[in-house]
């Protein structure tokens, strides 16, 4: 059964930068088939689209974060990462990692989730 | 970024039947048949089900459906049970540079 767990500190500064982990476990990053997306949800409002990886394809970001964010991978160690830099407290979110399969338009597997908060 | 639309609160009664629905536009739940429905207790992983509007994965209760008229998606949750209280959101693809966007969640009360 594929697992999704993201990780990352909790707490960051307004205008640094926040760095987050997705670790796949069940199943390979590597595998062109799917898509690796991460997902966020401020308190008490809904969830935000942020931006999508697929191994040896450009990755896509939402266009009003697309300045501020980039995805990265380690395949040797089955992740996936999210750096979204000059936050503000309008960053202080949920933030959730998912899979898409390629062609499909929904999100099969999510990670739980990580409560991240923007405050000096 | 618009959200899709849904009650804030749907509560019901063991054994009955509750629908809950997901207001888009013609650019996102009523142009495409990409409309899909998640499941979310607290503190767990968003559980996907339904996706395509109707369609349910494998392991999915049979006691959850979807359909879509218009711009308007519906998830109805039939013979309620304790367990499906928890938090429910839509999505849709979107015509827009976006790709996706996600309904506003409803709470579902089994009373």
């Amino acid at each position: 059964q594929l697992q999704l767990q993201e990780s990352g500190p909790g707490l960051v500064k307004p205008s640094e930068t926040l760095s987050l982990t997705c670790t796949v476990s069940g199943g390979s990053i590597t595998n062109s088939i799917y898509y690796w997306e991460w997902i966020r949800q401020p308190p008490g409002k809904g969830l935000e689209w942020i931006g999508s990886f697929c191994y040896g394809e450009t990755n896509d970001y939402n266009p009003s974060l697309k300045s501020r964010i980039a995805i990265s991978v380690d395949t040797s160690k089955n992740q996936f990462s999210l750096r979204l830099s000059s936050v503000t407290a309008a960053d202080s979110a949920v933030y959730y990692c998912a899979r898409r399969d390629l062609g499909e338009y929904f999100f099969d597997f999510w990670g739980q989730g990580t409560l991240v908060t923007v405050s000096s | 970024q618009s959200a899709l639309t849904q009650p804030a609160s749907v509560s019901g009664s063991p054994g009955q039947s509750i629908t809950i629905s997901c207001t888009g536009t013609s650019s996102d739940v009523g142009g495409y048949d990409s409309v899909s429905w998640y499941q979310q207790h607290p503190g767990k992983a968003p559980k996907l089900l339904i996706y395509d509007v109707s369609n349910r994965p494998s392991g999915v209760s049979n006691r959850f459906s979807g359909s879509k008229s218009g711009n308007t998606a519906s998830l109805t949750i039939s013979g309620l049970q304790a367990e499906d209280e928890a938090d429910y959101f839509c999505s849709s693809f979107t015509s827009t540079s976006i790709h996706y966007v996600f309904g506003t969640g409803t709470k579902v009360t089994v009373l």
